[in-house]
């Protein structure tokens, strides 16, 4: 079956610009994630969606990054007022309900911000 | 989080068995060892996981010692497309549903 999606999947932007990235989960999964990895660097989690619940927003460096989901299916992160150190690629994955741990990634989208 | 410890890499001559160890003393009870690889250029990709007992699938399988301190994901005949980075972590049920990626171990796998 069709696993998570991920647009665009490469993104250059100039520093000042406002990005959003979006992240098709697999259907019936209830758990949304997105991370973010720099070059060279161990991926880093960002936020969490569970069904209807309030999101994990634990992980967002600065409140220039938001995320939404919305009708528990596609997801969309903003980053406002980009900033070079923005730039990495930013993974999203999905979970099944029951399944915690077992995530399941898209193939990221690369954020260039020059 | 309880803290993992992997070395940074490892190589392996192809269709050979590889033995990837992961140290992980802090660990609790409720605790799941889970392992993730990324190829180059993708995004992580679930492996195997396990609480206790060891583990098989179709990808791997998991040793896990008895004392659950550490655990060893074991590839029985190494590919030249396992080389990858591999990730062990742990995942603690009804606690954050994030995971906690550390620098894993770099698998060379020569032809």
């Amino acid at each position: 079956g069709a696993g998570v999606s991920q647009s665009p999947s490469n993104k250059v932007t100039e520093k000042g610009k406002d990005v959003e990235l979006r992240c098709d989960p697999i259907s019936g999964h209830t758990a949304l994630y997105w991370y973010r990895q720099s070059l060279g660097q161990g991926l880093e989690f960002l936020i969490y969606f569970q069904g209807n619940s309030a999101p994990d927003k634990s992980g967002l460096p600065s409140d220039r990054f938001s995320a939404e989901r919305t009708g528990g299916s596609v997801s969309t992160l903003t980053i406002q007022r980009t900033q070079q150190e923005d730039s990495a690629v930013y993974l999203c994955a999905s979970s099944p309900l029951g399944r915690f741990g077992t995530q399941y990634f898209g193939p990221g989208t690369r954020l260039t911000v020059l | 989080d309880a803290k993992t410890t992997q070395p940074n890499s490892m190589e392996s001559n192809e269709e050979e068995p590889v033995h990837l160890p992961c140290n992980h003393s802090t660990i609790s009870g409720t605790d799941y060892i889970h392992w993730y690889r990324q190829l180059p250029s993708q995004g992580p990709e679930y492996v195997i996981h396990g609480l206790t007992s060891n583990v098989n699938n179709r990808m791997a399988s998991l040793a896990i010692a008895e004392d659950r301190k550490s655990s060893t994901l074991i590839l029985h005949r190494a590919t030249l497309r396992d080389a990858a980075v591999y990730y062990c972590i742990l995942s603690r049920r009804g606690g954050s549903e994030k995971l906690v990626f550390g620098k894993g171990t770099k698998l060379t796998v020569n032809p």
